[in-house]
């Protein structure tokens, strides 16, 4: 079957830096998402990644390995602000989006 | 990037009665759209996934004929949530995606839907 996973909360400090970690086994791979969601809002979308590396994108930064099947988001200089669910999902060959659960963060002064 | 409207944000409506939920997409034409669900501190789950000018196909333990999927132009779709219960409560999330860009979904504002 298909799955992703990554962990169901994480604490931080503003200021901070901290890694999410996304780990995926899915039919096919055509690239893999990081969403931000606010609660009770729709998911605003972050980052995409298709290739192995890293891409930078201001404070936030996602990194790809796809023989490992393993992502991570990074969020560096955390601010109040970036407290949210940030959900990993991968296009598997059908161009169907799989979601993980969401990971919440929370930010703490 | 494109834009994707949802409409209503929130509607509370009585038990039994039906809902339509609109979902466009305003600057290109989405020839597929999906819709979700998403239960409180649960992550997104796909209902069905709607096509321009065909069936919806709607994913497995989904009720076709209740939550009813129109996608008559390449810009609108349409999710009737009909005799509503209490337990349709939810927030209910419409995306699409621009064929030219076939990578970021992008989603609507999302619909919060209460029952009574």
């Amino acid at each position: 079957g298909q799955n992703i996973d990554q962990p169901t909360e994480m604490t931080a400090t503003e200021g901070a830096i901290v890694q999410i970690n996304c780990t995926y086994q899915t039919s096919g791979f055509n690239g893999l998402f990081w969403y931000q969601q606010h609660a009770g809002e729709a998911p605003t979308f972050l980052s995409y990644n298709v290739l192995d590396g890293l891409e930078e994108k201001g404070r936030f930064s996602s990194f790809l390995s796809r023989s490992k099947g393993y992502s991570y988001l990074l969020l560096k200089e955390l601010q109040m602000k970036d407290s949210a669910s940030y959900l990993c999902a991968v296009m598997d060959s059908n161009y169907q989006l799989i979601w993980g659960a969401g990971t919440k963060l929370i930010i703490k002064p | 990037g494109a834009v994707v409207s949802q409409h209503p944000s929130w509607v509370i409506c009585k038990s039994g009665t039906s809902v339509k939920i609109e979902c466009r997409s305003l600057d290109f034409q989405a020839t597929t759209m999906f819709w979700y669900r998403q239960f409180p501190k649960q992550s997104l789950m796909l209902m069905a996934t709607s096509n321009e000018g065909s069936k919806a196909t709607y994913e497995q333990g989904v009720e076709k004929d209740k939550f009813l999927i129109n996608h008559a132009s390449l810009t609108l779709s349409t999710l009737t949530v009909t005799s509503a219960h209490p337990e349709d409560s939810s927030f209910y999330i419409c995306s699409a995606r621009d064929p030219a860009v076939n990578t970021e979904a992008f989603f609507g504002q999302g619909t919060r839907l209460t029952v009574v």
